[in-house]
């Protein structure tokens, strides 16, 4: 059964470094989209991707965030200059068709920000 | 108000009992209803969708939408261990962007 990849699996980064988070989408999935879930809360939403471009974006994806599909199969989330706060898990998803209630995630990445 | 609210538990049953997960919302926008299962440290798997008001079923889990009342139940039968997990409801309203709840803790014990 397809399914959406994601590494690393543990990112340890220090305060102010850069990190680049991977994700391989589900092979027809033209949609992708990233969450974080901060350890004890609930999963909040991040950024949804669509042909090469951000189609939705929530309020905790700011100046510091960035996304990118670099080649056919690889969908990365960008984290410029990493704060304590950041520190949480990331998850990838993608869909077939936007506006989907047929999210398919990945398994996440654990980053921790020291 | 937040818009999506959920019994954190920890919901704790015997094998075999029947659970009723439910999620109450404020947004009337939202027009798909999700359910998603998680075990510890993994991404949300996707159980159920449903758009209207009503009943759907699939297997031993039935999703059931109120949108008059802004209310919706995830019901399990037949509970086994491996129904051990948190379950989330979660709800699109904009395009692309699913709004989930804080989850519910279920402890199926044998």
């Amino acid at each position: 059964e397809p399914e959406v990849t994601q590494t690393p699996s543990h990112q340890v980064t220090q305060m102010g470094q850069e990190v680049i988070l991977r994700c391989v989408p589900i092979s027809n999935h033209l949609y992708f989209y990233w969450y974080r879930q901060i350890l004890g809360q609930k999963v909040e939403f991040l950024v949804s991707f669509y042909n090469n471009e951000i189609s939705e974006k929530s309020e905790i994806f700011d100046d510091q965030f960035s996304v990118e599909r670099p080649d056919g199969s690889n969908f990365t989330l960008k984290i410029r200059s990493t704060k304590l706060e950041d520190s949480a898990m990331y998850f990838c998803a993608s869909s077939e068709i936007g506006g989907s209630y047929e999210q398919y995630f990945g398994p996440g990445t654990r980053l921790t920000v020291t | 108000q937040k818009e999506v609210e959920q019994d954190p538990g920890p919901l704790s049953v015997p094998e075999g009992a029947i659970v009723s997960l439910n999620c109450t919302y404020s947004n009337s926008a939202f027009q798909y209803f999700m359910w998603y299962r998680q075990y510890s440290r993994k991404g949300p798997e996707l159980l159920m969708y449903t758009y209207s008001s009503g009943n759907k079923e699939d297997g031993r889990f039935t999703a059931q939408v109120d949108k008059s009342s802004k209310y919706i139940s995830l019901f399990i039968r037949d509970s086994q261990p491996s129904d051990s997990a948190t379950y989330l409801c979660a709800m699109i309203a904009s395009y692309d962007k699913v709004i989930f709840g804080p989850g519910t803790s279920l402890s199926v014990i044998p």
